[in-house]
Order: C-alpha cells, then sequence, then structure tokens
C-alpha cells in the first residue's frame, strides 16, 4: 500500500532562516515525489517533483528538495525564509508500477509559519 | 489559459439536497481526478478518469457520481448531500500518467445543513 507521512503539522521559522519540511513515503514500487503549497482559500500550486536522476531536485520559489531513497524520505528545504512561504505544504506520492490512472497520495500537510 | 476551472466557489445545502460541482480544463488533459479536502486530513481521491467516457473510483467514492463525456470537463454529483460531506472539493487534471504534474483548480467549498 502507498502512503506519505507529513510528521511535523506546523513547523516555525524566523525570516532568513533555513527552512525544512519532512516527508517520508511508503510505495511497493518506485516513487514519483511531489510537493505543493497551499495558500489560504487557494488551490493546490505545483513546487516540484522527482521522477528520476538527481538526487535534489529544485523548485520554485527557491525550494528545493532531497531524495533519499535509502531513508524513504523526500523533505523540502528553502536555505532562506521569507514570510511570504508561510503556507499549507503538501507531500505526495505515486507509485510507477503499482497505480493506475496516475493517482497521488497525499500527506497530511504541514502548516508553515515564516515569521519576521 | 485559464488552465482548470471549478464552479461554483461556495454552496450551501440542505440535508438530502443535491447538486453538481463543475470542472473544466482547456489543457487538452486526458486524467482528471475529484479529490476532497477536510482539516488535518490531507486530500483523498473522491473519483478519477483516464478518458472520456472511463470514470474509475477513489479511495471514498461513497455518496458521490461522476460522468466524462468530453475530455475538457469532468462534473462531480452529489446524490442526498449529508453533513459528512462539508469540506473543500478540488478537481485536478494532468496530460497523462506516470511523472506529469496534476495541476489543480482553485476550490469549491461546501456546506451541507
Amino acid at each position: 500500500a502507498q502512503s506519505v507521512a507529513q510528521p511535523e503539522d506546523q513547523v516555525n521559522v524566523a525570516e532568513g532562516n533555513p527552512l525544512t519540511v519532512k516527508c517520508t513515503y511508503s510505495v511497493s514500487g518506485n516513487p514519483y515525489l511531489f510537493w505543493y503549497v497551499q495558500y489560504p482559500n487557494r488551490g493546490l500550486q505545483f513546487l516540484l517533483k522527482y521522477i528520476t536522476g538527481d538526487n535534489l531536485v529544485k523548485g520554485s520559489y527557491g525550494f528545493e528538495a532531497e531524495f533519499n531513497k535509502s531513508q524513504t524520505s523526500f523533505h523540502l528545504k528553502k536555505p532562506s525564509a521569507l514570510v511570504s512561504d508561510s503556507a499549507l505544504y503538501f507531500c505526495a506520492v505515486r507509485d510507477i508500477i503499482y497505480n493506475q490512472g496516475g493517482k497521488l497520495i497525499f500527506g497530511q500537510g504541514t502548516e508553515l509559519s515564516v515569521k519576521p | 489559459n485559464a488552465g482548470v476551472t471549478q464552479t461554483p466557489k461556495f454552496r450551501i445545502l440542505k440535508i438530502g439536497q443535491s447538486m453538481t460541482l463543475q470542472c473544466a480544463q482547456d489543457m487538452n488533459h486526458n486524467y482528471m481526478y475529484w479529490y476532497r479536502q477536510d482539516p488535518g486530513m490531507g486530500l483523498k481521491l473522491i473519483y478519477y478518469s483516464v478518458g472520456a467516457g472511463i470514470t474509475d473510483k477513489g479511495e471514498v467514492p461513497n455518496g458521490y457520481n461522476v460522468s466524462r463525456s468530453t475530455t475538457e470537463d469532468f462534473p462531480l454529483r452529489l446524490e442526498l448531500a449529508a453533513p459528512s460531506q462539508t469540506s473543500v472539493y478540488f478537481c485536478a487534471s494532468s496530460s497523462r500518467t506516470g511523472g506529469d504534474t496534476q495541476y489543480f483548480g482553485p476550490g469549491t467549498r461546501l456546506t451541507v445543513l
């Protein structure tokens, strides 16, 4: 069975400090991994994805994520947080093989709060 | 380029009423999805479609129906609304399965009283 865990409901960081939002996954085969961001009363916006190749993936707004197969993790990072990064972040996984219709499994979300 | 559009933005229903949530995409995507988002629960897949005329159940399909008569449109029907269907509903689309990104609409906030 596929699953995604985001162990922290909320992450608080000061503006200018580095941020990390954690994600671990479980799939039967190899994963496709995604990060989305949701601002209040808005839909989900795509940030970045890991398909294959380099384990460090760079995405929108200065975000990056590192795929770690041995730890089954895909943590989202940013070197210097901005107040405008405050939002709800979702990690999602798709099993390459054992999946029909390209369905995504989402984590429960992590609320990121960046204070000035 | 509008992307994925959803109507209405907000709706209040009484228990037992029915309604259709509309979703349309203009990206010529074959794959379309309906999710519901409940606080602290992430997104749960309700139904999905891999092309016109083909639909299948997701994780939480009970109380809902879908149809896909065209590539562009994927309406979600709620029959006999119940308070448990109070949620935010998101439609998404992607060009194909595999590593393709799903693009989301702005959502419909539904309250059943």
